[in-house]
C-alpha cells in the first residue's frame, strides 16, 4: 500500500496568513493526488485534484503543487471559513490511501 | 444537481452483517466513467477508503478488510450497495458514499455519511 505521511497534524494561522500543508507519498504517484476540507461535523469537500487542478466553485487562494512523492496545499489568505481539518489522498493505486489530515485553526 | 445520501441500520452487534444503501441524483451509474466509492471515518480520526464500484461493474476492495466487503448497485433505481460481514466495534464509524466522476478516483461528491455503531 501506498502511504500518506501528511504534516503538520495540527497548526494555526492567522487572518490573512498564508499556510502551507504537505503530503509525502512513500512511492512516486505521478500527480495522482487530491486534497479534501472537512469543517466540523460535515462531510469532506474536494478542493483540489490531479495535484494541482482547482475544482468547480472552490476560491482562488486555494492551490495545489508537486511532483513524484511530494506535494502541497497552499492557502494564500487564511479566512474564518478555511477554519477545518485537511487531507490528501493518492489515487494512483489501489487501496487508495488518505493522510492522516491536518486540523487547521485560526490563531 | 448531485447529490448523494446513506442509509443504514443506526446501531448493530458484533458478527451481524451491515447493510448500507446509498442513494443519489443527478448522474448515472450506467454512464461510462462514473464510479462511487464507499468511505469511512471513526469519530474524530482519519479517512478510511473501503471500495469502489464502476460504471462497467469493475469492482475494488480494499483488502484490509479480508474478504468482508460487497459492493453492488442498483443502476435503474441510482443506488450503490455496500455490506461489511461479521462486524466488531472497530467498524464503528460514520460511512460516506461518495461520487467518482473525474474519472481518477478523486471523489468530487459526498453524502452526508451515515453514524453506525457496533455495540454489544
Amino acid at each position: 500500500d501506498i502511504q500518506m505521511t501528511q504534516s503538520p497534524a495540527s497548526l494555526s494561522a492567522s487572518l490573512g496568513e498564508t499556510v502551507s500543508i504537505e503530503c509525502l507519498a512513500s512511492e512516486g504517484i505521478s500527480n495522482d493526488l487530491a486534497w479534501y476540507q472537512q469543517k466540523s461535523g460535515k462531510s469532506p469537500q474536494l478542493l483540489i485534484y490531479a495535484a494541482s487542478r482547482l475544482q468547480d466553485g472552490v476560491p482562488s487562494r486555494f492551490s495545489g503543487s508537486g511532483s513524484g512523492t511530494r506535494y502541497s496545499l497552499k492557502i494564500s489568505g487564511m479566512q474564518p471559513e478555511d477554519e477545518a481539518d485537511y487531507f490528501c489522498q493518492q489515487s494512483y493505486k489501489y487501496p487508495l490511501t488518505f493522510g492522516s489530515g491536518t486540523k487547521l485553526e485560526i490563531k | 444537481q448531485v447529490t448523494l445520501k446513506e442509509s443504514g441500520p443506526g446501531i448493530l452487534q458484533p458478527s451481524q452483517t451491515l447493510s448500507l444503501t446509498c442513494t443519489f441524483s443527478g448522474f448515472s451509474l450506467s454512464t461510462y466513467g462514473m464510479g462511487v466509492g464507499w468511505i469511512r471515518q471513526p469519530s474524530g480520526k482519519g479517512l478510511e477508503w473501503l471500495a469502489n464500484i464502476w460504471w462497467d461493474d469493475d469492482k475494488y476492495y480494499n483488502p484490509s478488510l479480508k474478504n468482508r466487503l460487497t459492493i453492488s448497485k442498483d443502476t435503474s433505481n441510482n443506488q450503490a450497495f455496500l455490506k461489511i460481514t461479521n462486524v466488531d466495534t472497530a467498524d464503528t464509524a460514520t460511512y460516506y458514499c461518495a461520487r467518482i466522476g473525474l474519472g481518477r478516483n478523486y471523489f468530487d461528491y459526498w453524502g452526508q455519511g451515515v453514524m453506525v455503531t457496533v455495540s454489544s
